[in-house]
């Protein structure tokens, strides 16, 4: 089955403790991205990639780390993470030449 | 700035009724709208959108373009209270880093 899988699904941390969410894909896609989502405000893109070792600052990258080292993982790093990154975050994945994404089932992240 | 509006930002209606949602974009280099449904999970793809005037159709839904005034509406016929969740729109563009800019949402509510 063609998926986007997320781990962990909930997580519950406190301040400057580093964590990792990880990514992976099953469909050999191109294109990963990470979103965050909060009230209000929509989807916002944190980094994407266009490739493996291909990464990119998206709208809201700071205080987030990425890398691409295999096709199909694109982990999501919180080097210190802060109360303001307390969001519902998703991995999504597309092929390079396609608008639609696949949506991984979210990350909902709480740091105290 | 690239961005995308929609409108009205929640909604609640009884079930049978029609519901018309808005979404407006400012968007450099357009390629693209798509629709997603959001219930309290992953986006799920509805519909893309690239040429006016062309109504895109899914059973009670249906949706077009007009690039001319830009912006697209998203009709929902008959409504169901499963029809109840988060519509997203967003619109991709800005060349080729293949970038997807999301509105706020719509939070629809079907009642009984």
């Amino acid at each position: 089955e063609a998926q986007v899988t997320q781990n962990p699904r909930y997580l519950i941390t406190v301040t400057g403790k580093k964590l990792t969410v990880t990514c992976s894909q099953n469909m050999n896609h191109e294109y990963m991205s990470w979103y965050r989502q909060d009230p209000g405000l929509g989807l916002r893109q944190i980094y994407y990639s266009m490739n493996v070792e291909v990464t990119d600052k998206g709208d809201v990258p700071e205080g987030y780390k990425v890398s691409r080292k295999e096709k199909r993982n694109f982990p999501l790093i919180l080097e210190s993470p802060s109360p303001n990154q307390t969001s519902l975050y998703f991995c999504a994945s597309s092929s390079y030449d396609s608008a639609n994404r696949y949506f991984g089932p979210g990350t909902r992240l709480t740091v105290t | 700035e690239d961005k995308v509006v929609q409108s009205p930002l929640s909604l609640v209606v009884h079930e049978g009724d029609t519901v018309t949602l808005n979404c407006s974009y400012e968007v450099t280099n357009f390629r693209s709208l798509l629709w997603y449904k959001q219930e309290k999970k992953a986006p799920t793809f509805l519909f893309m959108l690239t040429s006016s005037g062309i109504e895109k159709k899914s059973g009670r839904l249906s949706s077009i373009l007009d690039k001319k005034e830009l912006f697209s509406i998203l009709n929902i016929t008959a409504t169901q209270t499963g029809d109840s969740a988060v519509y997203l729109c967003a619109v991709h563009g800005s060349g080729n880093t293949g970038k997807l800019i999301f509105g706020q949402g719509t939070t629809l509510q079907v009642k009984p």
